[in-house]
């Protein structure tokens, strides 16, 4: 069964960091692609960034270029983001996503973080 | 960069009713096009990729259609677990856009 469990979130004052994880399990987590996409509260879904099984290609949603990170541990199989001058408007929750057929199928269940002094 | 029009943003119906969701994109391209069921507090399911292909468990009622610029979520016949909100995502160039969500109600 795949399982995809977010961790990481939590309260974090405006222009601190953050390191999100995704602990896969059920899956070649090495040959997926992987995603993060947040959504606000009460308000629709946005990706944010995506990355190849080997880590070698990755992208950004304009709002985390420069900003966040995403990374990989195949050895782990663990998906990271990590969050860099974070901005109020970056709460949200993250969810991390695989990616087959171009598109994210099976989802974690998020981890809520939160900007705010 | 595409921008995913979805339509409308939220409807009422009754159980047995047939409902339609539009999504547009800006430009087109491929056809990387899936559609999305979220409860509240819950995860995303996929039910749609490739624009038409059911995902594996999903139940047939739900259907995909389109190309190009515009894309169409179908459900034939509208079930108590179907009250939900819908979102389309559309992959071009290494980008993924949501549309904006279609909240479906009970009438």
């Amino acid at each position: 069964e795949v399982q995809l469990v977010e961790s990481g979130g939590g309260l974090v004052q405006p222009g601190g960091s953050l390191r999100l994880s995704c602990a896969a399990s059920g899956f070649a987590f090495s040959t997926y692609w992987m995603h993060w996409v947040r959504q606000d509260a009460g308000k629709g879904l946005v990706w944010v960034s995506f990355i190849s099984g080997d880590g070698s290609a990755t992208n950004y949603a304009d709002s985390a270029k420069g900003r966040f990170t995403i990374s990989r541990d195949n050895a782990k199989n663990t998906l990271y983001l990590q969050m860099n001058s974070l901005r109020v408007e970056d709460t949200a929750v993250y969810f991390c996503a695989r990616d087959k057929n171009w598109l994210p199928d099976y989802w974690g269940q998020g981890t809520l973080v939160t900007v705010s002094s | 960069d595409i921008q995913m029009t979805q339509s409308p943003s939220s409807l009422s119906a009754s159980v047995g009713d047939r409902v339609t969701i539009t999504c547009r994109a800006s430009q087109g391209s491929r056809n990387d096009l899936g559609w999305y069921q979220q409860k509240p507090g819950k995860a995303p399911k996929r039910l749609i990729y490739d624009a038409t292909s059911l995902q594996s468990g999903v139940p047939s009622r739900f259907s995909g259609s389109g190309s190009g610029t515009e894309f169409t979520l179908t459900i034939s016949s509208l079930q108590p677990e179907d009250f939900a909100t819908y979102y389309c995502v559309q992959h071009n160039s290494y980008l993924w856009t949501f549309g904006q969500g279609t909240k479906v109600e009970i009438k």
